[in-house]
């Protein structure tokens, strides 16, 4: 079984802080992907990044920037100088492609952001 | 390209009912998955439609149901409603494939029940 672990379930920072979003994953698959999901108060969830577990390799967007660390089970996202506008829940999710389906997410509990003016 | 339309946004039912959701996925995605999140329990799976066939299914009651359309569209159904299944129920879209490298799934905004 899988599993992913958000321990953060709510962080605050001032606007032009770097904030750094914590997600621990569990699986016995070697074939697995990784995720970042924001859900804005709208509800939708918004797909910010997929990663392979063949592919370490850290990878940056604009002021997003992920750290993928297999000896750890880690994939943590870090958002560089927030804004008001981050301000979101923020999921991390997991899936393997052993069981037929790629497309079975396990998500972790979410962490509450809140970026103060 | 338009994204997934979830209908209806908001509806509130009475226990005991039985409740329809619909899902429009992407133009020219095949799968479509279901999933609940509730304050509780957060987000969790329901199933996966792919080419009109449940292709997976998390660990609900058969209360819950669902199926697809020859034009991808998917509905999906509760029946005998509890005043647990309160919950926002969101639909994923994405291309589905197998033997394809694994593409990521959309989601729509979601519906919004509340079993009164």
């Amino acid at each position: 079984a899988q599993k992913v672990t958000q321990a953060q379930t709510e962080i605050s920072v001032v606007e032009k802080e770097d904030v750094t979003l914590d997600c621990v994953y569990e699986t016995r698959d070697t074939t697995y992907y990784l995720f970042w999901y924001k859900q804005p108060p709208s509800g939708e969830l918004v797909f910010l990044i997929r990663r392979n577990s063949f592919d370490e390799q850290n990878e940056i967007s604009g002021r997003y920037s992920w750290n993928f660390q297999k000896s750890t089970s880690s994939f943590n996202f870090t958002i560089t100088a927030s804004q008001v506008v981050d301000s979101a829940v923020y999921f991390c999710a997991l899936s393997v492609r052993s069981g037929g389906s790629a497309r079975q997410l396990t998500f972790g509990s979410g962490t509450q952001l809140t970026v103060l003016p | 390209k338009a994204g997934v339309t979830q209908t209806p946004r908001y509806l509130i039912k009475t226990r005991g009912q039985q409740v329809t959701l619909s899902c429009s996925p992407i133009s020219g995605h095949r799968s479509v998955s279901w999933y609940q999140q509730t304050p509780g329990q957060g987000l969790q799976f329901l199933f996966e439609y792919f080419s009109e066939t449940q292709r997976n299914k998390g660990n609900f009651p058969g209360r819950f149901s669902g199926r697809q359309f020859s034009n991808s569209r998917s509905e999906m159904n509760v029946s005998t409603l509890e005043l647990g299944d309160s919950a926002l129920y969101l639909c994923a879209s994405s291309w589905g494939g197998r033997g394809r490298f694994y593409t990521e799934a959309f989601f729509g905004q979601g519906t919004r029940l509340t079993v009164v």
